[in-house]
Formats: C-alpha cells, structure tokens, sequence
C-alpha cells in the first residue's frame, strides 16, 4: 500500500521555466511533509518542508503547496536551473514522528539547457 | 564539517556471507536510521534508533540487524537471511523525531 505516490517517474524542463513536481497521500493523518533532492551515488538532501496546517512555504526559487482536502501536495522550482536536474522524493511524517517518515517513489527531474 | 559518513561506497559479497555497513555521524543527533533505495522504488525503512542502546525494527528489518552502542555509530549488518541484498544503502541521522533527516551518500551493495 503505497501511501505516498510520485505517478510521474520523470519530468523534462526547459531552463529557466517552471518545474512542477507533484505528489499525492492516502493517509489525513500525515501532518509534516518535506522534499528531498538526490543526486546520482549521493544521498538525498533535503530541500523544503511543510506542516499541515500551512498551504503553502517558499524558500528561494523553491515553493511547497499543500492541498489538503486534494491530499496534494506539489514542488514548484522558478526558474529552473541544470544543477536541478535530480531525482525528487516527497515524504511524510505522520504523527508517530520521523521514524515513520514515509517516501515516494521519486521523480527524476532534468532541465535542459 | 559535521555530517554522516558512510563507509564503503560500494561492496560485493558472495551469496551466504553477512557484510557489515558503516555509519557514523558526528551531528551529535540522537536518531539514526537505515534506509534502503531500489530502482523506481521509494527509501524503505530497515531499522531506526532513537537512543543509544536501543532500535526498532522499520518496515523491511527481516534479514537485517543493527547495534547502537555509541551516538556517533549505527552500523548494519546485511546477513545471509535477507533474500534480496543488493540494493543502495542509506544512513541517515536527525536531531528529534519531527526535524528534517539528514543523509550519507549510501553504499551500493552487490551480492552475487
């Protein structure tokens, strides 16, 4: 039972546009979701978070949505740049707390030039 | 510079043998935990420690066991029960339960 769900395996982008990155969750009860960016042979890194009683937190050129009564949630990068191009996990801990974070399957982003 | 490393980068095994994967953190975190990746897969959960001394079991800990006998360390060992070992490995630490994970840079492990 996938409770966290990337449906897009892949996402290309023309530098300089916007990348969407989306992802939806069956369980209401999540009440902190993050994006993590992963490089090849790296780990992931995180990049932005958001608690469930927002809609929404920008960071730089990065901007989290959060549709609740969707159970949406969606990355925005603006403008895209090529040291974007990475695999993107959402994940989201529930409230027992981190150590149930659970995460997509990741969606592989690349911008081209 | 503070971080979580992870030690080999890659590793082969012969079928039957246990390996044992390396993990320290010098964040000075309480948490730690093992992640594993496989191809169009999400990060799966192995085993997590939130004290010294004490782990739990995540949500693919068969064929796995961990030890947590300082902070800084969290080493796994793959054993010969775990049907389906090779796989990207990934360590990760966090300062409490609800803060952002941070992340080794995994060790690819390959049985044959």
């Amino acid at each position: 039972d996938q409770q966290v769900k990337q449906n897009s395996p892949s996402l290309s982008v023309q530098e300089g546009r916007i990348s969407i990155l989306n992802c939806d969750y069956t369980n209401s009860m999540f009440d902190y979701f993050l994006w993590y960016k992963k490089y090849p042979a790296e780990g992931p890194t995180f990049l932005i978070s958001i608690s469930s009683i927002k809609d929404k937190n920008e960071d730089g050129r990065f901007t989290v949505f959060l549709n609740k009564s969707a159970k949406h949630l969606s990355l925005h990068i603006v403008p895209s740049q090529p040291g974007d191009s990475a695999v993107y996990f959402c994940a989201a801990i529930p409230p027992g707390g981190a150590q149930k974070l659970v995460f997509g399957q990741g969606t592989r982003l690349t911008i081209n030039p | 510079d503070g971080g979580i490393t992870q030690s080999p980068k890659y590793l082969f095994r012969k079928e039957g043998q246990n390996v044992t994967l390396s993990c320290e953190q010098n964040l000075n975190h309480d948490a730690m935990y093992w992640y594993r990746q496989d191809p169009g897969q999400g990060l799966r959960l192995i085993y997590y420690s939130q004290i010294v001394n004490d782990f739990q079991k995540g949500d693919i800990a068969e064929g796995y066991s961990v030890s947590r006998e300082k902070k800084e360390s969290f080493p796994l060992t793959v054993t010969s029960a775990q049907k389906n070992p090779t796989a990207f490995y990934l360590c990760a630490s966090s300062r409490s339960r609800d803060s952002p994970l941070h992340f080794g840079n995994g060790t690819r492990l390959t049985v044959t």
